[in-house]
């Protein structure tokens, strides 16, 4: 059975500062996908890694994947306000179905 | 352009009775996936449609749970008899193809069941 663990589960931040929110997954894939969630609201696609080494970056956003070691990254570079969310970790084995993790939930405080 | 709409955004109902929730996808999406979101299980596959087929079932959680989809569009999630437990958001999402596409996901349907 699949596992994909996400740490922390909640991260309390300044803004201006820098972080790091880990993926583990416990069998291998080369898809992985990150989302955001705002409160009451749906998933919105951040990014989509493919293949070991994948980085990609969208403002103070930066994800990578590690297939090998089975874990992901993603960096938070000079938190804002704006980036308080919950943030979902996801890998795909089977060509269609998303394995979650329990999200991170990230509040930035001023 | 439009993106994955479900209806309705809120339904209560009673303990026993059926639910229909609605998902239409981004046009031209050929697949289509259902997921629930609640507090105590996050977020669960349900259901996997390939056009109008459904390969993997095996995310339902009981055979209360049915779910169609007709001219490679609309798709409806069926709960028969519901009980307390069902409560949960219910999210549909649709991509381009299956594999490693995008899966881009509708507002979802908050159940409540009493």
């Amino acid at each position: 059975e699949l596992k994909v663990e996400q740490n922390p589960l909640f991260l309390s931040m300044q803004e201006g500062k820098n972080y790091t929110i880990y993926c583990n997954y416990s069998t291998t894939s080369d898809r992985l996908y990150w989302y955001r969630q705002d409160p009451g609201k749906s998933l919105e696609s951040l990014f989509v890694l493919l293949s070991n080494g994948a980085v990609k970056q969208e403002g103070r956003l930066m994800a990578s994947l590690d297939t090998k070691a089975r874990l992901s990254t993603l960096h938070i570079t000079a938190a804002v306000h704006d980036l308080s969310a919950t943030y979902f970790c996801a890998v795909d084995i089977r060509g269609y179905a998303l394995n979650f993790g329990k999200g991170t939930s990230l509040l930035v405080t001023p | 352009g439009a993106g994955v709409s479900q209806s309705p955004s809120n339904k209560v109902t009673e303990k026993g009775k059926d639910v229909e929730l609605r998902c239409d996808p981004i046009s031209g999406h050929t697949a289509l996936y259902w997921y629930r979101q609640s507090l105590g299980q996050g977020l669960e596959f349900l259901i996997y449609f390939q056009g109008n087929s459904a390969p993997d079932k095996s995310g339902l959680p009981s055979d209360r749970f049915s779910a169609e989809r007709t001219g490679g569009s609309v798709s409806t999630l069926t709960i028969q008899r519901t009980q307390q437990e069902d409560s949960a958001v219910y999210l549909c999402a649709s991509s381009l193809f299956s594999g490693k596409e995008t899966q881009y996901f509708g507002p979802g349907t908050r159940l409540l069941v009493l």
